[in-house]
């Protein structure tokens, strides 16, 4: 399973666009990339999943170069209800559910 | 609510006593996993489900932790002889075997060992 390296912890305003990046070196052929929002006391809720390029949806963008090596997800115009810990995870459908959370991202959003 | 129910949501219990747990996964997801998450770090797998297959365990899943999964359907998770180590936020996810995935989480039951 590749393991996932993110940022500690991250700071940002209200309206402003917030990046996080993932490095995944040892990402395998079959593994997809996903990513998960907790808010305290709460399970983590799936934000994102992408396999390459450019994956866009209602809520977030996740970018995926060509080597698949990192990501980046992109929260567009952050409010004060998106601080919360980010979480990126690889893996495909037979071992995802086993991929490890490590301790994700703490953003703060501040008004 | 078609979500992932967990219950109960909180367990305060006394060391040494045996806590059981139950998750209900969304009906027509066929893969259930358990975690453990304690506080300031990512949720830790512990076993994962495949309709009634218990297909895989944790290291972290010591012999006083037992899970099952009856004909497939709702989960439980058990312990025995419970420590203080053992306090936790434990959670339940599910999802579809078939392509590209996503887990819905439940919502938790928050563990505490006095």
């Amino acid at each position: 399973l590749a393991k996932t390296t993110q940022p500690i912890s991250m700071d940002s305003y209200e309206g402003q666009e917030v990046n996080i990046t993932c490095s995944h070196n040892n990402i395998a052929t079959n593994d997809y990339i996903t990513w998960y929002q907790q808010f305290p006391s709460q399970g983590p809720r799936f934000i994102i999943q992408g396999y390459k390029t450019k994956v866009t949806n209602e809520v977030a963008s996740l970018f995926i170069p060509a080597d698949r090596k990192s990501s980046t997800l992109s929260l567009p115009r952050v409010s004060l209800s998106d601080t919360a810990v980010y979480y990126c995870l690889v893996g495909d459908s037979t071992n995802a559910g086993k991929s490890t959370f490590g301790d994700g991202t703490t953003l703060t959003v501040k008004p | 609510d078609t979500g992932v129910s967990q219950n109960p949501r909180h367990k305060i219990t006394k060391r040494g006593q045996n806590v059981t747990f139950r998750c209900d996964p969304i009906s027509e997801h066929n893969r259930l996993y358990w975690y453990r998450q304690t506080l300031g770090q990512g949720p830790e797998f512990l076993t994962y489900f495949q309709n009634e297959a218990q297909l895989e365990k944790s290291r972290l899943l010591s012999d006083r932790f037992s899970a099952e999964r009856p004909k497939g359907s709702f989960s439980t998770l058990e312990i025995q002889r419970t420590e203080q180590g053992d306090s936790a936020m434990y959670l339940c996810a599910s999802h579809a075997v078939a392509g590209p995935y996503e887990q819905y989480f439940g919502p938790g039951t928050r563990l505490t060992v006095t």
